[in-house]
């Protein structure tokens, strides 16, 4: 198994609260992705990193940011967290160019319930 | 916008039956093809993948996939379906940056 690693595994928040999700990984692997699961959605891309301090958006981004200061962590940040960012988190790493034929690994994901 | 189509929600199988799960695509050039499982509570595990060549594909656990593009489908195989098979399967296709996801398909397992 790849190593990552997500922490906390499970948060419950309140509206309006900061909330930050951290992916770590062994692999120095180069792109890293969050993306959120959701029933009837599959997983949907938040944002992903080709690099440290490099960063783009994915198709469900607003509302969220990220940070990757380091190549081994990729951070999530929900400013002001919402009820419909009550989701499942999962933070994914690929080793290659990140083109559209890479093999994305993925960690064992993030519960989050904001109420 | 490239799409993936699991028109599944849930199926049903015995234990010791035979499995197809569906997928279509919809991509205007060679896909690049996948199919996870992810078991209740734990991330996704890659089975299989598609990039070209031959259009049958061996996986893990038993797996198989057939590429078919006149029929723009990945299905997923599994000849005897065994209890632990019980879990979510997602579909995706490869696009730049990103996997785009079917919605999945629940495999439900009755002994």
């Amino acid at each position: 198994d790849a190593g990552i690693t997500q922490s906390p595994r499970h948060k419950v928040t309140e509206t309006g609260t900061p909330v930050t999700l951290r992916c770590h990984q062994t692999e120095n692997h180069r792109y890293m992705y969050w993306y959120r699961q959701d029933p009837g959605h599959g997983l949907r891309l938040i944002h992903y990193s080709y690099g440290v301090k490099d960063t783009d958006k994915g198709e469900v981004s607003d509302g969220y940011s990220v940070s990757r200061s380091k190549t081994e962590d990729f951070l999530l940040t929900l400013e002001s967290a919402t009820s419909s960012q009550t989701s499942v988190y999962f933070c994914a790493i690929s080793e290659a160019s990140g083109g559209a034929s890479d093999t994305q690994y993925f960690g064992p994901g993030t519960r989050l319930t904001v109420l | 916008a490239q799409s993936v189509t699991q028109p599944d929600i849930h199926i049903t199988v015995s234990e010791g039956a035979s499995l197809e799960l569906r997928c279509n695509y919809s991509y205007g050039a060679t896909p690049y093809l996948f199919w996870y499982v992810q078991s209740p509570g734990q991330g996704l595990q890659l089975l299989l993948k598609y990039f070209s060549g031959d259009t049958l594909v061996q996986g893990i656990k038993g797996f198989e996939a057939e590429f078919k593009r006149s029929q723009s489908s990945f299905n997923l195989r599994k000849p005897s379906v065994h209890w632990s098979d019980a879990a979510e399967y997602f579909c995706a296709v490869g696009d730049g940056n990103k996997l785009v996801f079917g919605a999945g398909t629940i495999l439900r397992v009755k002994s």
